[in-house]
């Protein structure tokens, strides 16, 4: 069936630098691919989400890029801050079924 | 727009007691999901509607967990016997139409602690 893997599990970056996460999905008609925010208790949240018939989208610090021949796709945080500081989901969805399956989740510390 | 609702917002429940949980999604929504999200872990498709009707329940456990979404609005998911595995939070999405990829809108969840 249909997985999304997650890495890392945690990371741990200083204010100002550079976070990076990194999904594969398995299956190959895969389309649409959601990044989602989650607070201490709170509900995820969509921040970015890319269709397989774009490389990369862009929103202020916040990158997407997908290489679908590789079948992976990853969340570029540039000048990070104390408040990105949140668990980050990626999940991968089929645009015949809306299936949306999540990967198992990074957790993103930020230093100030 | 008001968000997907749930309810309750936390439940304790002995095992092998039955639980419900009951969720609105925004209005207009075709497509609603119910996922489980064990501590530490992402969230698991449970089941998925497409108006009242079941998309997909593969990962559902049938033997104890049901789901029902009357009228393609509100829906409720429900666990008889519950087991100390089910201890989880619960959550309930939605997004507008199916098979064009929309964004999935979640409730707040409903924090289950079986006992």
């Amino acid at each position: 069936g249909e997985n999304v893997e997650q890495h890392p599990s945690t990371l741990s970056v200083q204010e100002g630098d550079s976070a990076v996460i990194k999904c594969t999905y398995s299956d190959s008609a895969s389309n649409y691919f959601p990044w989602y925010k989650q607070e201490l208790g709170k509900r995820p949240q969509l921040i970015i989400d890319i269709r397989s018939n774009v490389g990369e989208k862009k929103d202020q610090r916040i990158a997407v890029t997908l290489n679908k021949t590789a079948k992976h796709f990853s969340l570029h945080i540039t000048e990070t801050q104390p408040e990105d500081s949140a668990v980050y989901f990626c999940a991968a969805s089929m645009g015949n079924t809306d299936k949306l399956i999540f990967g198992t989740g990074t957790r993103l510390q930020v230093f100030p | 727009e008001a968000g997907v609702a749930q309810s309750p917002r936390y439940k304790i429940i002995e095992k092998r007691q039955s639980v419900a949980f009951w969720c609105n999604p925004i209005s207009g929504h075709a497509t609603l999901y119910w996922y489980q999200q064990i501590l530490g872990q992402g969230p698991k498709l449970l089941i998925q509607f497409q108006n009242n009707g079941v998309v997909d329940d593969s990962q559902l456990p049938k033997d104890r967990f049901s789901a029902e979404r009357l009228k393609g609005v509100d829906s409720t998911l429900k666990i008889q016997p519950a087991k100390l595995e089910d201890s989880a939070v619960y959550l309930c999405a939605s997004s507008l139409v199916w098979q064009t990829n929309t964004e999935a809108f979640f409730g707040q969840g409903t924090r289950l602690t079986v006992v």
